[in-house]
């Protein structure tokens, strides 16, 4: 599993509120990214981080906001939750970029908001 | 603007067959391509990974190729298996990871 976690896997929330998720990797690896997955649009990155404090935006990153202050933690922000933000948000690492950027994933949390 | 196109959407097959997924890109500038795995409610696994400059790469029963110039790959699963049931994605690496929406492989004994 990469040792790659995520927390918590599941939560329903309502429209309005904020909401974080965590990411944790015990591999020390430079390279973290945030996706979600919708059906008919696959996996969109949010957002990625390439080392601490070093973060940018993705494909769909209106919405989210990200913090890395350790190279193991990578959290996801949703200041205020949108009824489109109900998606499973998946957490991957890798140790490069380029050619060799082998990406290991995380085993999903599914969020709700009513 | 790189799209990742997987066809077939689904496929099902009986056990012992040896089938083709196929996946398509419309960009020849990628670093590598990657295949993965996901299970229902599951997390991806990653299978194959291949840099742009091989044609192909093999892992126990499957096999993926790379035509960069047409912008084409396949995974080939020999000898399939009801555990091989799942939804098989591809992604190309530019400067992120673009996804295909997956094949969705049902193996039935």
């Amino acid at each position: 599993d990469a040792g790659i976690t995520q927390s918590p896997r599941h939560k329903v929330t309502e429209t309005g509120t904020p909401v974080t998720l965590r990411c944790h990797q015990t591999e020390n690896h430079r390279y973290m990214y945030w996706y979600r997955q919708d059906p008919g649009h696959g996996l969109r990155l949010i957002h990625y981080s390439y080392g601490v404090k070093d973060t940018d935006k993705g494909e769909v990153s209106d919405g989210y906001s990200v913090s890395r202050s350790k190279t193991e933690d990578f959290l996801l922000t949703l200041e205020s939750a949108t009824s489109s933000q109900t998606s499973v948000y998946f957490c991957a690492i890798s140790a490069i970029s380029g050619a060799y950027n082998e990406q290991f994933f995380g085993p999903g949390t599914r969020l709700t908001v009513l | 603007k790189q799209e990742v196109t997987q066809i077939p959407a689904a496929l099902s097959v009986p056990e012992g067959e040896n089938l083709v997924l196929n996946c398509s890109f419309t960009d020849s500038a990628i670093y590598n391509l990657q295949w993965f795995r996901q299970d229902p409610g599951k997390g991806l696994t990653s299978l194959l990974l291949i840099q742009s400059s091989q044609r192909e790469q093999t892992s126990g029963r499957l096999n993926a190729s790379l035509d960069k110039s047409s912008g084409r790959s396949t995974l080939y699963i020999a000898a399939s298996q009801p555990g091989d049931s799942a939804t098989y994605l591809c992604a190309v690496e530019t400067d992120k990871l673009i996804f295909g929406t997956g094949t969705r492989l049902q193996v039935f004994p």
